[in-house]
């Protein structure tokens, strides 16, 4: 069974940092892009960041350039993201997600997502 | 940075009926379309990629269309556990897109 388990949410001031992680079970981890997608409270849905299988390259969406890092421990089967200087509107429900597709199957895996409040 | 855009925002519909959502690009994204379903408390589900591809266990009820900056899916009748929010998203540069989703609510 599938599975991709997110922890490390919780409140903290503006300003502050938080370490997302994501512990993947039940398919091929190393061998796929991962990702984080947010969701503010009632809002929908933005892709975060994305990482290749071997960690070399990685994407962000311009919001959080500079402030998030996205990295991946394939040995440990864990997705991180660390996230500094925190911003009020980085309030969201963050998941952890592999999707993606080939001739042959089609991988939709999310996680139950962690809330992360920025509020002082 | 391609925006998406969704119509309309809120669809009501009759259990057994239709529904077509229809979803935007800014500029040409191809066939590189994906369309999710969300019910609330829930993570997102892929329905289709490609446009028109259904994902593994999609029923097919469910049918996407389209390709460079228009698409639609279409439920064709409409079950219980269809209502809920339905978002497209472009995959064919970075940053990834998403709409803002069409809320597909009971009539």
């Amino acid at each position: 069974e599938v599975q991709l388990v997110e922890s490390g949410g919780g409140l903290v001031q503006p300003g502050g940092s938080l370490r997302l992680s994501c512990a993947a079970s039940g398919f091929s981890f190393s061998n796929y892009w991962m990702n984080w997608v947010r969701q503010a409270p009632g809002k929908g849905l933005e892709w975060v960041a994305n990482i290749k299988e071997d960690g070399s390259d990685k994407y962000y969406v311009d919001s959080v350039k500079g402030r998030f890092t996205i990295s991946r421990d394939n040995a440990k089967n864990s997705l991180l993201l660390q996230m500094n200087s925190l911003r009020a509107e980085d309030t969201a429900v963050y998941y952890c997600a592999s999707v993606g597709w080939s001739a042959s199957t089609v991988r939709d895996y999310w996680g139950q997502g962690t809330l992360v409040t920025v509020s002082s | 940075e391609i925006v998406m855009t969704q119509s309309p925002a809120t669809l009501s519909v009759s259990p057994g009926e239709r529904a077509t959502l229809s979803c935007r690009a800014s500029q040409s994204v191809g066939s590189n379309l994906a369309w999710y379903q969300q019910k609330p408390g829930q993570a997102p589900r892929l329905l289709i990629y490609g446009a028109s591809t259904r994902a593994t266990g999609i029923p097919g009820r469910f049918s996407g269309s389209g390709s460079g900056t228009e698409f639609s899916l279409t439920i064709s009748s409409l079950q219980s556990e269809d209502f809920a929010v339905y978002y497209c998203q472009q995959y064919k540069s970075w940053p990834y897109t998403f709409g803002p989703g069409t809320k597909v609510d009971i009539k």
